[in-house]
Parts: structure tokens; C-alpha cells; sequence
């Protein structure tokens, strides 16, 4: 067990529609990630939050958007949502942002858009 | 931009018996880290290893170790003594500096699926 916690474990949606995908980082952990992971584009960066502000944006989709709140825990939204969105979306997060800071990741939110 | 090649989709072993896991890099930094997790057929990210690009000794944790050649661009993976359940795929990543931000996203291989043979 990681520390990091994510829900919905599984989500199941129709095209077009918005979902919301939940993350707890470890206690302590101000850094928190999000990865895509699907079958054609493998494991992707998605965006990072710091301490509640955004400090890095990968592929992330304009339909896409996240937040950390003040307790440090963060949501990734997804709307509009197309049948290619369907991925296992991850959750890591890490005390720091330096680049030997190991990033600890949650179970997973699978998506599958109908 | 940074860049993780790992040349081995599959893999098999017998168990018990040692495996090596590829994996080269591309960066034009000085400064990064290199990872390793593993992610069995449950999918969740197992972390492994870390090997910072300037520490001087290989990385070890228990079974696994981490054969670090800066000059070649390489941290390949050992697993000894293999258990049925290191079947699993493994990835290897790199810690990616987005430029003015100090953050540090990881960039992953496309990863090596390794199966365990009794």
C-alpha cells in the first residue's frame, strides 16, 4: 500500500458526459501528479500540482482540468468525455518536487467511455 | 526532450535464476533521476528503484539493483533469484525537468512485460 488513495476504483460513463476522479496523497506528500496510462500512448504526464498551485502541465486536454485543494488532496475532471479517453488514470505524489523525489502512486481510476 | 527506450517487450526467466531489464535514456540535463516500478496484472505502480544521475555507487533494494553507465545512457534493471511474482511489466522512467517550474514529471519506457517460469 502506497499511502495514496483514488476513487472511484472503476468509472463507467457514456460519451459526452463529465466525471470527476478523486486523489488523497500520503501525509505529508505536497506534490501530487496525474498520469494517463491507455494502450496507444502508454504512461503520460498529465499535469502537477504543488502545495495547492499548478506547477507543471503535460499532454493534458483542454477538456481536461484538476485542482489541489487546501487539504491537499486533488480531482482531476474530465469532460466532454470521448471514447479515447478511456485509460487507467493514476494518482502519484511525492514530498517534494526535486528530481530525486520518488513518486508514490495510488491504485488507479480505470475509465471506460461507452 | 527527454526520451526512454526499452527495447524488450517480453521477457521470460526461470525462476530463481537472475534477469536483466534494459533500459537507455536520452537527456541532455545533468541532473535527473532514474526509476524503476512494476506494475502487475492488478495495475497498480509498484516503485523499485531510484539511481541519481550523480551518485557515484549503483542502486540496491533487496533483489533489485540498478546498473547505472552514465556514459552509455543506461539503467538497466537486475532482478535476482526470480519469484513467480515478479511477473509483472516494469517500468523504467526519468525524472523530467519542466523547464523554469523545479518540478520533476516522470517519462516512461513503453515497458518490458517479464514472465516468471516455474
Amino acid at each position: 500500500d502506497s499511502g495514496v488513495t483514488q476513487t472511484p476504483k472503476h468509472l463507467i460513463t457514456a460519451t459526452g458526459q463529465r466525471v470527476t476522479l478523486r486523489c488523497s496523497p500520503r501525509s505529508g506528500d505536497l506534490s501530487v501528479y496525474w498520469y494517463q496510462q491507455s494502450l496507444d500512448q502508454g504512461l503520460q504526464f498529465l499535469i502537477q500540482y504543488y502545495n495547492g498551485e499548478e506547477r507543471a502541465k503535460g499532454n493534458i486536454l483542454e477538456r481536461f482540468s484538476a485542482q489541489q485543494f487546501p487539504d491537499l488532496h486533488s480531482e482531476l475532471n474530465l469532460s466532454s468525455l470521448e471514447l479515447g479517453d478511456s485509460a487507467l488514470y493514476f494518482c502519484a505524489s511525492s514530498y517534494g518536487q526535486e528530481s530525486y523525489n520518488e513518486q508514490f502512486f495510488g491504485p488507479g481510476t480505470r475509465l471506460t467511455v461507452l | 526532450a527527454q526520451k526512454i527506450t526499452q527495447t524488450q517487450p517480453g521477457m521470460f526467466v526461470q525462476e530463481k535464476e537472475a534477469v536483466t531489464l534494459d533500459c537507455t535514456y536520452d537527456t541532455s540535463d545533468q541532473s535527473y533521476g532514474l526509476f524503476w516500478y512494476k506494475q502487475p496484472s492488478s495495475g497498480e505502480m509498484i516503485f523499485l528503484i531510484y539511481q541519481g544521475s550523480y551518485d557515484e555507487q549503483n542502486a540496491t533494494e533487496g533483489r533489485y539493483s540498478l546498473n547505472f553507465q552514465k556514459a552509455r545512457k543506461s539503467a538497466n534493471l537486475v532482478i535476482s533469484a526470480s519469484q513467480l511474482g515478479d511477473s509483472a511489466m516494469y517500468f523504467c522512467a526519468m525524472s523530467d525537468p519542466y523547464s523554469g517550474a523545479g518540478s520533476y514529471q516522470l517519462t516512461f519506457g513503453k515497458g518490458t512485460k517479464l514472465s516468471v517460469i516455474p
